[in-house]
This record gives structure tokens, C-alpha cells and sequence, in this order.
């Protein structure tokens, strides 16, 4: 079955860039996610990406795809302390004739003064 | 604009008793619909999803039943919570391919 990994936690100083790395095992996925998650709420769609596409920049967001080896990264540029929260990596392929994403375990981005 | 709803937010239910939570969707028509749940620590597991009225996907086995009775309404239920059940419920909607919007959140500890 689908499988997304991601690393639990990732530490960074304010103004610095932060990288989010994803691995997935689905070749067939056709949409990738990134999802963000506050405290005590719900996921919001942060970006998303085809799978035919490399790269997609949106403002602070970077996101970049490499198909081959199933990897996925989200980077935001000049990361602030409201950018604190869990990310989450999905992917999705028809299925059922539903895209039904498969989610990572999330990662918890910190960012300390 | 399409709007979720999903209450209650929290709740508090010794083991053996029955749940009810209750999600809706404002704005749109023939959403697909989904109950997740969130873990301490884990991911999200997908436990249902429907792709129209009465139409319910079961992704696990489990204590939890799903029913949609008007196009908008999606219900999560149990006849008898047990302690595994603890976690946070999050009910959303989709028209595109898997663009989801997420309720708020149900936190559901059972005692």
C-alpha cells in the first residue's frame, strides 16, 4: 500500500529558511500535498503539485518534486515564529473514482528567536 | 463561500458508552466526505469516506460506523466507546482531486 514518510520534528531560528523533506512509495500518485496544522485545529492546504511538475513557488514557498526518487520538500523562506506548527505531506492517485490523500505522520516545525 | 461545521468540539465519554459526532458542509453540493483521526504522535488514518448519500467507505476495521443521511450531513458513531478510541476526529470535504478542507476538530477522550 501507499506509504509517505516525513521526520517528526525539525528546529529552526527565526529568519532562517526551513526544509521539510517527504518520501512517498506510490509511483502512480498524481497530486502531492503540503498541509499545515495548528495547534488544536484543522489541516489547511498549504500548496500542492502535479506530478508532472518540478517545482512550484508560491510567495515564501518553495516546493520541489523529484519523481524518481519519490521526494518531496516544502521550503519556507525567512521563517517566523507564526509559521510554528505541524506539516503534512499527502499524496493522492484516482482510486474508487476518489482522490483520497495518504498523509505522513507530520512534521513539527519549531522556530525559536 | 463553502463553510464546515463539526461538533461537539470536545467531549468526555467513559468506555462502553455511545458516540455521536456530527459534520456538515455549507456552500456546495456532492462533496465527498471523510472522517479522520489523528493519534498523539501519529498521522492522520483515513476512517471513512462517502461519495455520495448512503454511499460509506470503510478504510478499517474497527469500533466506529459512519452514516451520511442528507448530502451534506456526515455522522461518526459508535454503540460502544472503548479506550483505543481516544483521539482527535476531523471531519472534511472535497470536490477536486484531494484538495481537502478540514473541520475543526473533535477531541474525543475516553475514560
Amino acid at each position: 500500500g501507499e506509504d509517505v514518510e516525513q521526520s517528526l520534528f525539525l528546529s529552526v531560528r527565526e529568519g532562517d529558511s526551513s526544509v521539510i523533506n517527504c518520501t512517498y512509495t506510490d509511483s502512480s500518485s498524481t497530486y502531492l500535498y503540503w498541509y499545515k496544522q495548528e495547534p488544536g485545529a484543522g489541516l489547511q492546504l498549504l500548496t500542492y503539485i502535479f506530478s508532472n511538475m518540478d517545482m512550484k513557488q508560491d510567495q515564501r514557498l518553495t516546493v520541489l518534486l523529484n519523481k524518481k526518487d519519490k521526494h518531496l520538500s516544502l521550503r519556507i523562506a525567512d521563517t517566523q515564529t507564526g509559521d510554528s506548527a505541524i506539516y503534512f505531506c499527502a499524496e493522492s492517485t484516482l482510486g474508487g473514482g476518489s482522490y483520497i490523500p495518504t498523509f505522513g505522520r507530520g512534521t513539527s516545525l519549531i522556530v525559536h528567536p | 463561500s463553502q463553510t464546515i461545521h463539526q461538533w461537539p468540539a470536545t467531549l468526555v465519554q467513559p468506555v462502553g458508552s455511545p458516540l455521536s459526532l456530527e459534520c456538515t458542509v455549507e456552500g456546495t453540493s456532492n462533496p465527498n466526505l471523510y472522517w479522520y483521526r489523528q493519534a498523539a504522535g501519529r498521522g492522520l488514518q483515513l476512517l471513512f469516506y462517502s461519495v455520495g448519500i448512503g454511499q460509506i467507505s470503510s478504510e478499517v476495521p474497527q469500533n466506529l460506523s459512519a452514516s451520511r443521511p442528507q448530502d451534506r450531513q456526515f455522522i461518526l458513531s459508535s454503540k460502544k466507546l472503548l479506550l483505543s478510541d481516544s483521539g482527535f476526529y476531523l471531519c472534511a470535504w472535497s470536490r477536486g482531486p484531494g484538495e481537502l478542507f478540514f473541520g475543526e476538530g473533535s477531541r474525543l477522550t475516553v475514560l
